[in-house]
């Protein structure tokens, strides 16, 4: 059972917009930035987020992230037939003293 | 641009050892703290160790803590993990990735690297 909790699957059309939860606590997304990940089929996570809402170079400003108290949200807009894949919002946990991972969420295009 | 190369991993029989390396490039490896993350097959990602910079400091999760080492040769720009009394719960392909800062604790890794598979099994 993961420390940061998100929806297991959703799913959209082409061309729409959707969203992401991830909810913690107070010890891990409440006092420290989240970030998220994209991991497309066999290949290794790929940051996609950090700091609640910054993207590395690279990343499409169709991907967006927010955080509020201790839950955050990636968004993605305008989605694309490639952008089926999983996606894991992460932290560090300053109770627990270790980074921290959301069970991930399968995002369909359909 | 960073590249991260993990090598090392196999087929090992339950209480077993292995050793996995991680060979950094295009970054000052002395400047940053380095973490190992697993994803057994079919499940989500699963934060392993992280060290700082300097190797001072070292996290563990509790999963691991007591078996596995993580360690780091700034001479060699090399991250390893020694992996000890390994379980069949231990199976899983391991990445190499880069924190934030100095410190072992981050709150994003990025790059990352491919991935060695380690499997455990009699």
């Amino acid at each position: 059972q993961s420390v940061l909790t998100q929806p297991p699957s959703v799913s959209a059309a082409p061309g729409q917009k959707v969203t992401i939860s991830c909810s913690g606590s107070s010890s891990n997304i409440g006092n420290n930035y989240v970030s998220w990940y994209q991991q497309l089929p066999g290949t290794a996570p790929k940051l996609l987020i950090y700091d609640n809402n910054k993207r590395p170079s690279g990343i499409p400003d169709r991907f967006s992230g927010s955080k509020s108290g201790t839950s955050a949200t990636l968004g993605i807009t305008g989605l694309q037939t490639g952008d089926e894949a999983d996606y894991y919002c992460g932290t560090w946990d300053r109770s627990l003293s270790v980074a921290v991972f959301g069970g991930g969420t399968q995002l369909t295009v359909l | 641009q960073v590249q991260l190369v993990e090598s090392g991993g196999g087929v090992v029989q339950p209480g077993r050892s292995l050793r996995l390396s991680c060979a950094a490039s295009g970054l000052t490896f002395s400047d940053y703290g380095m973490h190992w993350v697993r994803q057994a097959p079919g499940k989500g990602l699963e934060w392993v160790a992280a060290i700082s910079n300097g190797g001072s400091d070292k996290y563990y999760a509790d999963s691991v803590k007591g078996r596995f080492t993580i360690s780091r040769d700034n001479s060699k720009n090399t991250l390893y993990v020694e992996m000890n009394s390994l379980r069949t719960e231990d199976t899983a392909m391991y990445y190499c990735t880069k924190g934030w800062g100095v410190g072992a604790t981050t709150t994003w890794f990025g790059p990352w690297g491919q991935g060695t598979l380690v499997t455990v099994s009699s």
